[in-house]
């Protein structure tokens, strides 16, 4: 059965902290691993990675893929309260189920 | 619209009543998915459609479920007989099209159902 562990569950950071969230998997047909920020409402889409070792960024959030391991790390440099939500990691194994989503991280970030 | 469009926000019910959650995906995304999200957990898969095929049910907790998507765009997750752990939000999302593979799902803010 598909499975994917996040770590840690939750989180309280200072701003200006840089923290690290990871994500680890189990799934019979790998195809891509996405992440995720849920606030109130809707999850948004922040990352979705396909292939190891490529760093993707986009302005203080960034993220990387090891196949080989079967992990992935969410990284927030510079946090700010904003930052505060459940960050989810999903990964999508088609020929099981479309998405299998880990707990999430709850970072709360405090002034 | 611009994004994926759910309906009712919010919903209760007494138990046992029947209950229909809409969800309107965005514009030209040809996959839909259903997911059920409990207190503290993630979302978890229920169904998915590829145009008005119902391609993968395997989540639906029992045939009290039921989803529709007749027309390939508008679909609706039906509950019958709503018993109280049903409670959740339901989650709809849409993607161009899954099975490429190369697109990320987007989804809507979801419909928080209470079973009284």
């Amino acid at each position: 059965e598909d499975k994917v562990v996040q770590s840690p569950l939750s989180l309280v950071v200072h701003e200006g902290d840089t923290v690290t969230l990871n994500c680890s998997y189990e799934v019979t047909n790998f195809r891509s691993l996405l992440w995720y920020k849920q606030e109130k409402k809707a999850p948004t889409f922040l990352f979705m990675l396909t292939s190891s070792g490529i760093e993707k960024k986009s302005g203080r959030l960034s993220s990387i893929l090891d196949k080989k391991e079967l992990f992935s790390i969410l990284n927030i440099t510079a946090t700010q309260t904003g930052d505060s939500a459940i960050y989810l990691c999903a990964v999508d194994d088609p020929g099981n189920t479309p998405l299998v989503f880990g707990k999430g991280t709850r970072l709360s970030v405090i002034a | 619209g611009a994004g994926v469009s759910q309906s009712p926000r919010y919903k209760v019910a007494k138990r046992g009543q029947d209950v229909a959650l809409r969800c309107d995906p965005i514009s030209g995304h040809v996959s839909l998915f259903w997911y059920q999200q409990a207190l503290g957990q993630g979302p978890e898969f229920l169904t998915y459609f590829q145009n008005e095929a119902q391609l993968d049910k395997s989540g639906l907790p029992s045939d009290r479920f039921f989803a529709e998507r007749p027309e390939g765009s508008v679909s609706t997750l039906k509950i019958q007989r709503t018993q109280q752990e049903d409670s959740a939000v339901y989650l709809c999302a849409s993607s161009l099209d899954y099975p490429r593979g190369d697109q990320p799902q987007h989804f809507g803010d979801g419909t928080r159902l209470s079973i009284l």
